[in-house]
């Protein structure tokens, strides 16, 4: 059964960097798409980004230059860096898996979520 | 890419059955069979519950169901229950540089 634990600073200043970590427990790391999505309060869901094993990416054209997201296959890790955060960018933050190398394009399963607020 | 169309909210009685919309556009719902629909309960992760417009996760309640019509999918909850209550989204490949998009969601009532 595999796991996603995901964790990251909650509270930023406008300006600062966001920086998440989700790590993948019980499964294959290779053979599938990682990814993040976000959710500010109250609102609906908007897809951030993803990566494989190899470090392929693909991003959000809305957040495409600020956002960065890697992969460490040595701890079956991926992160997200988002730069120069605002308070538009105020959500929880999930990470979750996408078996899309397989033609698949589902989000399963999903982190625990981790609140970023941004606030001066 | 916009988000996909869903209503703001549904309700229905115990034992009733509900059906939730989704309406896209030929480049995402109407486009591809990739269409998925997610149950989140206030402060949890969403949870996949249909993708491939039509097919469940193993150990998700038959009385989930899902279809597609053009560019219209939708999510039927047969047999209502007070664990029903929750948002719905739906989210779809879409062949813009997006990638996925989200339904606007779903509030379910259980009444």
């Amino acid at each position: 059964q595999v796991q996603l634990q995901q964790w990251g600073a909650g509270l930023l200043k406008p300006s600062e960097t966001l920086s998440l970590t989700c790590a993948v427990y019980g499964g294959s790391f290779s053979g599938y798409y990682w990814t993040w999505v976000r959710q500010p309060p109250g609102k609906g869901l908007e897809w951030i980004g993803e990566i494989n094993h190899s470090g392929s990416t693909n991003s959000n054209p809305s957040l495409k230059s600020r956002v960065i997201i890697s992969v460490d296959t040595s701890k079956n890790h991926f992160s997200l860096k988002l730069i120069s955060v605002t308070a538009a960018d105020t959500a929880v933050y999930y990470c979750a898996r996408v078996p899309r190398n397989n033609g698949n394009n589902w989000f399963d399963p999903w982190g625990q979520g981790t609140l970023v607020t941004v606030s001066s | 890419q916009s988000a996909l169309t869903q209503p703001a909210s549904v309700s229905g009685s115990p034992g009733q059955s509900i059906t939730i919309s989704c309406t896209g556009t030929s480049s995402d719902v109407g486009g591809y069979n990739y269409v998925s629909w997610y149950q989140q309960h206030p402060g949890k992760a969403p949870k996949l519950m249909i993708y491939d417009v039509t097919d469940r996760p193993s150990g998700v309640s038959d009385r989930f169901s899902g279809s597609k019509s053009g560019n219209t999918a939708s999510l039927t909850i047969s047999g209502l229950q007070a664990e029903d209550e929750a948002d719905y989204y739906c989210s779809s490949y879409t062949s813009s540089s997006t990638l996925y998009v989200f339904g606007t969601g779903t509030k379910v009532t259980v009444l």
